[in-house]
């Protein structure tokens, strides 16, 4: 059974810094893996897309990885701002169905 | 640009009662998705349909169905509620039929239900 787990559950850093959220998924038979954010009671905002077969995708100041043999993917998020506080969550859709299972996501506080 | 729509936005029922979740997909999108997230939870994956056939299943309860129409809109009927059915329910919309970029979810923001 797929299973995602997001590592920090939690991250609060200064305004301006780089950081990196990690996803690690227990079967590498995925075809794709999706990052998104989501706002305290609000939607959810897909940010990036990665096909099995693609190593990383970037849009603006993120950019996503992904190491399918291993089960790993990370979002780094460049000169991070106060606007990027939110909780990040990584899902993958299976190669057998057209699911998403998450993770349980890692908050972001990004201080001014 | 259209975004997947969801009514109603906020919903309160009494327990036994019974809830409709509707969803109106993107334009030309073919197949729509329904999540359940808990409070403090990552949102787990009910059901999916695509043109109009129900695609896949996932942990949803034999108490809810749902069915996607010919317009492509898609309801989610939720019978006798139990207080544990408090959740956000999200809806997806993608467009598979284009190929691979068209595997991407596009959530709309969700119908919080709250049963008392």
């Amino acid at each position: 059974k797929q299973e995602v787990t997001q590592i920090p559950a939690a991250l609060s850093v200064p305004e301006g810094e780089n950081l990196v959220l990690n996803c690690s998924f227990t079967d590498s038979a995925i075809y794709n893996l999706q990052w998104f954010r989501q706002d305290p009671g609000k939607g959810l905002t897909s940010l990036l897309l990665i096909q099995s077969s693609q190593r990383e995708q970037t849009s603006g100041r993120l950019n996503a990885s992904l190491d399918k043999s291993s089960g790993r993917s990370t979002l780094y998020i460049a000169a991070s701002q106060p606007g990027d506080s939110a909780t990040y969550l990584c899902a993958v859709r299976p190669d057998s169905n057209y699911q998403l299972i998450w993770g349980a996501g890692t908050k972001l506080i990004i201080k001014p | 640009a259209a975004g997947v729509i969801q009514s109603p936005r906020h919903l309160i029922k009494e327990k036994r009662e019974t809830a409709t979740l509707k969803c109106y997909p993107i334009p030309r999108h073919d197949t729509v998705y329904w999540y359940q997230q808990g409070p403090g939870q990552d949102p787990q994956f009910l059901i999916s349909f695509y043109e109009k056939m129900q695609s896949d299943k996932g942990s949803i309860p034999d108490r809810f169905s749902a069915q996607q129409f010919s317009d492509y809109h898609s309801e989610l009927n939720m019978s006798s509620l139990e207080l544990g059915d408090s959740a956000l329910y999200f809806c997806a919309s993608s467009f598979l039929a284009s190929g691979v970029r068209g595997d991407t979810q596009y959530f709309g923001p969700g119908t919080r239900l709250t049963v008392l």
